[in-house]
């Protein structure tokens, strides 16, 4: 079974603080993306990245980045983190071949205060 | 128009019902197609793939019409355990490489 790994659970940081989210995939998946998902707008697209050292921008990047420096971890950065960015962050992999579903972590809820 | 587009309900059936929902798409190059189904506060997880000849799962059945654009899920003997938000998805490649499109789902209440 592929096991995807997100740091926390629950976080709660205060605004302006650096925040950082790691997620770990054990099944030497090529791709991995951050999603954030809010109450009535399904999942967002963040950033994704399909090789290491490899990034390339979702929907919403703004107040985000992200670095993939080793295959399995792929780590989500708020650099300033705000009130909007209170979310949950959900974290997925998958196989390079693009008819391959994407694998979710249990989620990290963020709350900014 | 949406890329992917879902009846978001919510359904709401008596355990026993046979029930089915319904997902559009609007890019004709997409090339798999998924379900995956997500408890409240719970992160989303795989149910099956949608494979173009049909598939069956237990009490599940997937179907891709590609002609119409569309894809389908019924869910037969409806159980307690299968409330839950039901997520079409669908993998497209495009000139900016592949891209995998979540709908926003659709909503399943089964009552006692």
């Amino acid at each position: 079974d592929v096991k995807v790994t997100q740091s926390s659970r629950y976080l709660v940081k205060r605004t302006g603080e650096k925040v950082f989210l790691e997620c770990v995939q054990d099944m030497d998946h090529e791709n991995m993306f951050w999603y954030r998902q809010d109450p009535g707008l399904g999942l967002r697209l963040i950033y994704f990245s399909y090789d290491v050292k490899m990034k390339e921008k979702g929907d919403i990047p703004e107040g985000y980045s992200v670095s993939r420096e080793k295959k399995e971890r792929f780590s989500l950065i708020l650099e300033s983190a705000s009130t909007n960015q209170t979310s949950m962050y959900l974290c997925a992999s998958s196989r390079q071949d693009s008819n391959q579903p994407q694998h979710f972590g249990d989620g990290t809820r963020l709350s900014i205060l | 128009r949406k890329e992917v587009e879902q009846d978001p309900g919510p359904f709401n059936v008596p355990e026993g019902a046979t029930v089915a929902f319904n997902c559009t798409y609007s890019n004709s190059a997409s090339q798999s197609f998924f379900w995956y189904r997500q408890d409240c506060r719970k992160e989303p997880k795989l149910l099956m793939s949608v494979y173009s000849s049909g598939n069956e799962d237990g009490r599940f059945t997937a179907q891709l019409n590609r002609a119409s654009q569309y894809i389908s899920l019924l869910i037969r003997d409806s159980k307690l355990s299968d409330s839950a938000t039901y997520l079409c998805v669908v993998n497209s490649l495009g000139t900016g490489g592949f891209k995998t499109i979540f709908g926003a789902g659709t909503r399943l209440f089964v009552k006692a």
